[in-house]
């Protein structure tokens, strides 16, 4: 069965300043990976997702990630956060074959000014 | 297109009780899925659908109940409510698993049994 760990529950990142959040999964098969955010008191939306090809994969709002296979990560970046980056963050796995998402913990941001 | 929308935003239901949360979506989804949402513990799958009529069991599916009558709804059913059900639950909908792959979450909704 595959799992997603989040490394870091919580976040506090100054405006400005880069932020990295840190995701690891476990799986014995090929897998697509997500990383949604979910702002105040809304549901969650797609920032990016990784299929295939290119390991760098950019998404909305200036994010992007790194699948890293032979380390089973796929880490979050911002290389500038605002105020309105503050929300929580999640990372999901799909098996390339299935149709169920496995998600982790959530990282939950918050930045100061 | 409003995309999915959960009915209703809140509730506050005694230990005992029963409800039903439902879920619409108008994207022609084919896969439906109901999740709960608890402090430090991300997501997890409750049930899902894969197409009209059809319904499967996820992580955390005892308690629940859910039925699939219409492409379009997918209604979540607590029979008989425990403290140990409070929680955010989330609506999402996805078109047939590959390739273009992703889920549209509904906006949840926020339960307390007491």
């Amino acid at each position: 069965a595959q799992s997603v760990t989040q490394l870091d529950s919580q976040v506090p990142v100054f405006e400005e300043a880069p932020v990295e959040l840190r995701c690891n999964y476990s799986s014995s098969v090929s897998v697509y990976l997500f990383w949604y955010v979910q702002y105040p008191n809304q549901g969650l939306q797609l920032l990016l997702k990784y299929l295939s090809g290119s390991t760098l994969v950019k998404g909305i709002n200036g994010f992007e990630a790194e699948f890293n296979k032979s380390q089973t990560s796929f880490h979050l970046r911002k290389p500038s956060v605002h105020i309105s980056d503050t929300a929580e963050y999640f990372c999901a796995v799909k098996e390339a074959a299935g149709n169920k998402l496995t998600f982790g913990g959530g990282t939950r941001v918050l930045v100061k000014p | 297109n409003a995309g999915v929308t959960q009915t209703p935003k809140f509730r506050v239901l005694k230990t005992g009780q029963s409800m039903t949360l439902l879920c619409a979506q108008d994207m022609n989804h084919e896969y439906m899925y109901w999740y709960r949402q608890d402090p430090g513990m991300g997501l997890r799958l409750i049930h899902y659908s894969v197409g009209e009529g059809t319904t499967a069991k996820g992580e955390v599916p005892d308690g629940y109940n859910v039925s699939r009558l219409k492409k379009q709804n997918f209604l979540l059913g607590l029979e008989s409510a425990a403290p140990s059900q409070t929680s955010v639950y989330f609506c999402a909908s996805s078109e047939l698993a590959g390739v273009y792959y992703e889920q549209y979450f509904g906006p949840g909704t926020r339960l307390t049994v007491t």
